[in-house]
């Protein structure tokens, strides 16, 4: 069983639509919880990082963690054609080895 | 801020060949750099980690010897992938962390490298 399991889609949603991301993970002890943005042939974009469980807001996206369940969510609202890449969920420990999930490939479509 | 730059971006070199690949942290002071490979429709997968003056630590499965990697400076950072093979041809991104302890990581935009 893989550390942090993410569906690698692919998902393709209409403009304005919201985009649906999840993570389960196996670690209990994960502490920290990321998303990332990463367009083709690029390096990876932090978009949102928490330490709790409960819902952060940052604009259009909502980064959501549930710690009892061992499972995070990223919402995108009115999602913008400009927002398809994929997008890795990233967790660490008290220190600062990242465990990614494989990437979930978004195309919003115009 | 916190930007972090890779050269090359694309590298082909033929199989035997060494290859040498520089990740920089442009406008901040990198206490630790992490290297990452990635294939194809794949997810980041740690190499090692390094701090600088000191010897990196490579993750279990990654040959040391043939991934050199040298952290001179609080902002360089070289990967050396040395007698390159076919095999070894990916796509290699770096990270950096300015705050020990601080878990947040700013990527570079990576290197594609093709061995012939």
């Amino acid at each position: 069983q893989k550390e942090v399991e993410q569906d690698p889609g692919p998902l393709s949603v209409p403009e304005g639509a919201i985009v649906s991301l999840n993570c389960t993970y196996s670690n209990s002890a994960f502490q920290y919880f990321m998303w990332y943005r990463q367009y083709s042939r690029k390096g990876p974009e932090l978009l949102m990082y928490t330490y709790s469980s409960g819902n952060k807001e940052d604009g259009r996206f909502t980064a959501q963690v549930d710690k009892s369940s061992k499972y995070i969510s990223l919402f995108i609202r009115d999602s913008q054609p400009s927002d398809s890449a994929t997008y890795l969920c990233a967790m660490t420990l008290n220190d600062y080895k990242l465990s990614f999930g494989a990437g979930t490939t978004v195309t919003v479509r115009a | 801020g916190a930007v972090v730059s890779q050269h090359p971006s694309w590298v082909i070199c033929k199989s035997g060949t060494s290859v040498k690949i520089e990740c920089r942290s442009l406008d901040f002071q990198a206490t630790t750099m992490f290297w990452y490979r990635q294939f194809p429709k794949q997810s980041l997968m740690l190499m090692a980690t390094s701090n600088e003056g000191s010897k990196a630590t490579y993750e279990q499965g990654v040959e040391k010897d043939k991934f050199l990697i040298n952290h001179a400076s609080l902002t360089l950072s070289t990967l050396t992938v040395t007698s390159a093979h076919p095999e070894d041809s990916s796509f290699y991104i770096c990270s950096a962390s300015f705050l020990a302890g601080y878990n947040e990581q700013f990527f570079g935009p990576g290197t594609r490298l093709t061995v012939l």
